[in-house]
């Protein structure tokens, strides 16, 4: 079975700073790995995605993730943040099985972005 | 294109009662998946429609969630009768067939936040 940990429930950056959310996963198999974000009011949305092509993986919104397997991270940033990044973002994991696949989530990050 | 759309946006019903939650998905997506986050805690998956054949229902909690895609078009979760702990956001989900190489991506609905009092 796989597992995500995203480290911290919330995110304080500051206009123009660093963006890091953390996710670390556990899966036995070679896992798919994905980054949604989620706006108010609105659904899931998919920022980016590892399916084990290159490690470094560039989303929207400038946003990027690399896949470590030696530390099984896949930390999310953006090098300076905007207001409009303020949302809720969940790192997800999922591995084929049969042809099909389903989403393991963690708890979620809320990004907090004050000017 | 029309994205995934969930019905209703909230519902507030006491508990033992009835409730009935419809997805319509992206058209031509043969996969529509199911999950629910409940306050607090991350989002689950409950179960995962091919067409109108249930794929994978290991999610589903217990027997008083019952979900139906007749015809391999919309789908309903309909719970009954509802516990306070059913209390949370139903998301719908849905994806193309999945290619060579991983994965199709999972479109989202906005979801339907159920509060059982």
């Amino acid at each position: 079975a796989q597992s995500v940990t995203q480290l911290g429930s919330h995110v304080s950056v500051s206009e123009g700073a660093l963006v890091l959310l953390r996710c670390n996963y556990s899966s036995s198999v070679p896992p798919y790995l994905f980054w949604y974000v989620q706006y108010p009011n609105q659904g899931l949305q998919l920022l980016l995605k590892y399916t084990s092509a290159a490690t470094l993986v560039k989303g929207i919104n400038g946003f990027e993730a690399e896949f470590k397997k030696s530390e099984t991270s896949f930390h999310l940033t953006k090098p300076s943040a905007h207001m409009s990044d303020a949302a809720e973002y969940f790192c997800a994991v999922s591995v084929m099985n049969s042809g099909y696949s389903t989403l393991t989530f963690g708890k979620g990050t809320m990004l907090l972005v004050s000017p | 294109e029309a994205g995934v759309t969930q019905f209703p946006s909230h519902s507030v019903i006491e508990k033992g009662q009835t409730v009935t939650l419809r997805c319509d998905p992206i058209s031509g997506h043969d996969n529509l998946y199911w999950y629910r986050r409940v306050m607090g805690k991350e989002i689950k998956f409950l179960l995962h429609f091919v067409k109108e054949s249930k794929q994978d229902e290991s999610g589903m909690p217990n027997n008083r969630f019952l979900a139906e895609r007749t015809g391999g078009t919309y789908s309903t979760l309909k719970v009954q009768p509802a516990e306070l702990e059913d209390s949370g956001v139903y998301f719908c989900a849905s994806s193309q067939t999945t290619l060579a190489g991983g994965p199709s991506e999972q479109f989202f609905g906005p979801g339907t936040r159920l509060t059982v009092l």
